[in-house]
């Protein structure tokens, strides 16, 4: 089955500095990749998703960037906030029908 | 805006009682999602269910049963609840075909404690 891996575990930035995580995936059939953000205590939303046939998608501050060749996609945060402070996922969607998630990061923005 | 509610935000149980989690989403979405999470292994899928009736294991499904009688509402069941099942179970829905990825929509969690 697919197997994610994301990194890094913990991220501490100064408010204002990017932060960038980065996640691989096995299955060289998946072809939807989602990044989801958890608040503290709060339940896991989707903040931006990429499909295999876009190599880069851009939201406001947030952007991802897929390398289907390598198999690995990343999450840029640029003029981060403390509101960007919580824990992100990344996923990884191909033929099995279901998503494989990573293991988290927790992002910390420094005032 | 799609609701997904979960009927216990907390739950104590006793090892080897059988404990049922209830799910329902009120946006007529097709699949439903089981997942646990734990600290550090991110959020892993325990069963899922493109359809009523239907249901697929995914990761984890050892110690899990699922029931899906009516679209709106998916239930994990623990046959007999163990100490390593101690987590927080979170309940998705999203719409559309099975292999056409789509947002899910989370609800807010069941923290399990098993003694």
């Amino acid at each position: 089955g697919e197997n994610v891996e994301q990194h890094p575990s913990t991220l501490s930035v100064q408010e204002g500095d990017s932060a960038v995580i980065k996640c691989t995936y096995s299955d060289s059939a998946s072809n939807y990749f989602p990044w989801y953000k958890q608040e503290l205590g709060k339940r896991p939303q989707l903040i931006i998703d990429i499909r295999s046939n876009v190599g880069e998608k851009k939201d406001q501050r947030i952007a991802v960037t897929l390398n289907k060749t390598a198999k690995h996609f990343s999450l840029h945060i640029t003029e981060t906030q403390p509101e960007d402070s919580a824990v992100y996922f990344c996923a990884a969607g191909g033929s099995a029908r279901q998503l494989t998630f990573g293991s988290g990061t927790q992002l910390t923005v420094l005032p | 805006d799609v609701k997904v509610t979960q009927s216990s935000r907390y739950l104590v149980k006793r090892t080897g009682e059988k404990v049922f989690l209830e799910c329902v989403q009120d946006m007529d979405h097709e699949n439903m999602f089981w997942y646990r999470q734990d600290p550090g292994l991110g959020l892993r899928l325990i069963y899922f269910s493109y359809d009523v009736k239907m249901k697929e294991k995914g990761d984890i499904p050892e110690g899990y049963s699922v029931s899906r009688e009516k679209k709106e509402r998916f239930s994990l069941i623990l046959e007999s609840a163990s100490t390593n099942q101690t987590s927080m179970y979170l309940c998705a829905s999203s719409t559309g075909p099975p292999r056409g990825y789509n947002e899910q929509f989370f609800g807010p969690g069941t923290r399990l404690t098993v003694l």
